[in-house]
């Protein structure tokens, strides 16, 4: 069956900009993670989606980081005005309830370059 | 702070041979320990998964083990492969489902 899939799989922008990020998880998954990957390090966690609504959002570094999942399945991870530092690989996963010991399935990441 | 450090930082070994990569986790309340594999520009796969009550975890050529009084675990990768380079992330889950993830170690397995 069809993984996580995230789109765009590269976004190039400039300093200040707006970008969105597209996530879609596996169908009936209803837990939902975003994470930032920067080079050479490992994922650091952003914000968990248990169905609609943001569980979890203490990882967005700022108020320029803000997602969405309005229905429940797809989110969109949203960034005002860009800065350099937002350079990064951003994972997405998708795990069933959420449980302790549900694994969480990892989109291919979109790599954001800010200019 | 939790933070969950993985050693060595990069290792190479000729195919066939056997490795084991460490982690060690200062992480609380701790929930459970997961094991990743990540290739290069792809997302992270899951490995292995223990609890607090499990000490080992085998899937397939890879075994896991956990020691939660001393907050280590290792992955041991058996008559390694080619295809078996990639990072191998360390994972703590804490909390409500909050993750940790170490650094990686980068496997590189050579002919």
């Amino acid at each position: 069956g069809a993984g996580v899939s995230q789109t765009p799989s590269n976004k190039v922008t400039e300093k200040g900009k707006y970008v969105e990020l597209r996530c879609d998880p596996i169908s009936g998954h209803t837990a939902l993670y975003w994470y930032r990957q920067s080079l050479g390090q490992g994922p650091e966690f952003l914000i968990y989606f248990q169905g609609t609504g943001a569980a979890d959002d203490s990882g967005l570094p700022n108020d320029r980081f803000f997602a969405v999942r309005p229905e429940g399945s797809v989110s969109t991870l949203k960034i005002q005005r860009t800065e350099r530092g937002d350079s990064a690989v951003y994972l997405c996963a998708s795990s069933l309830p959420g449980g302790p010991t549900d694994t969480q399935y990892f989109g291919p990441g979109t790599r954001l370059t800010v200019l | 702070k939790n933070q969950v450090e993985q050693s060595p930082q990069s290792l190479i070994i000729l195919e066939g041979k056997n490795c084991t990569l460490q982690c060690n986790y200062t992480v609380s309340p701790f929930s459970n320990l997961r094991w990743y594999k990540q290739d290069t520009g792809r997302g992270p796969v899951s490995l292995t998964i223990m609890t607090f009550s499990e000490n080992t975890k085998s899937n397939r050529r890879y075994t896991a083990t956990l020691d939660a009084d001393t907050k280590q675990s290792s992955l041991h990768i058996t008559a390694s492969q080619l295809s078996d380079s990639a990072s191998y992330i360390c994972v703590v889950s804490w909390g409500n489902e909050k993750l940790t993830f170490g650094t990686g170690t980068r496997l590189t397995i050579i002919p």
